[in-house]
């Protein structure tokens, strides 16, 4: 299985700040990877697809880019709206394996 | 608009069996992959498998081959998610979620908490 290794678990932020979650894959995925965000109680929402692809109606503050099998998720101005569980997905092969989340915390 | 409404909570006893349904709308349901996703209280999500539901084929991840079974009904447009033999780590908030244009999932269910106690 491919192991999708997310960093880091929880990261302290303000209204405001830039923000980078990082993914990396095990081995090579090419660009079949997604960024979820999810909210309490609530089911993950696709942000961005195919490693850079903004999913329709999510703000252009997220953006996605991927080096090799590093991946990205870059928020570049947080809104109170964006504090949420972040994970990243890899659907190159089965299984499609998810990286362990990235908890954005109000500091 | 496409929907995807699952079916309501339960809960069970170590090693009974539980199906969940997911009854799809808004699009032509053969056409789109559903995969099932699991993820327990405080944890993360847990990819457990796809179901083609134009052919009925799926694919499992290997923890769960054995005790998951997808099936379908293209008269209702709904997807199944059996798990059998179950035990408290399997108490968690199961999801279907349609594939998008390629693999990732786009619609999600609302999820279905199932709750696994003696």
């Amino acid at each position: 299985d491919i192991q999708m290794t997310q960093s880091p678990s929880t990261l302290s932020t303000s209204v405001g700040d830039r923000v980078t979650i990082t993914c990396r894959a095990s081995q090579s995925i090419s660009s079949w990877l997604a960024w979820y965000q999810q909210k309490p109680g609530k089911a993950p929402k696709v942000l961005i697809y195919k490693a850079s692809t903004l999913e329709g109606g999510v703000p252009s503050r997220f953006s996605g880019s991927a080096s090799g099998t590093e991946f990205t998720l870059t928020i570049s101005s947080l809104q109170p709206d964006d504090f949420a569980t972040y994970y990243c997905q890899q659907y190159a092969e089965y299984p499609y394996t998810f990286g362990q989340g990235t908890k954005l915390e109000i500091k | 608009q496409v929907q995807l409404v699952q079916s309501g909570a339960e809960v069970k006893k170590p090693g009974a069996s539980v199906k969940v349904s997911c009854k799809a709308s808004g699009y032509t349901f053969t056409n789109y992959y559903m995969h099932w996703v699991r993820q327990a209280p405080g944890q993360g999500l847990e990819w457990m498998g796809i179901i083609n539901p134009s052919d009925g084929s799926t694919n499992y991840a290997q923890k769960f081959q054995g005790r998951v079974t997808m099936t379908r009904d293209t008269s209702t447009s709904t997807v199944y998610m059996e798990v059998n033999s179950l035990r408290s780590e399997d108490t968690a908030v199961y999801y279907c979620a349609r594939r998008g244009t390629s693999g990732y999932c786009i619609y999600w269910g609302q999820g279905t908490l199932v709750t696994v106690s003696s």
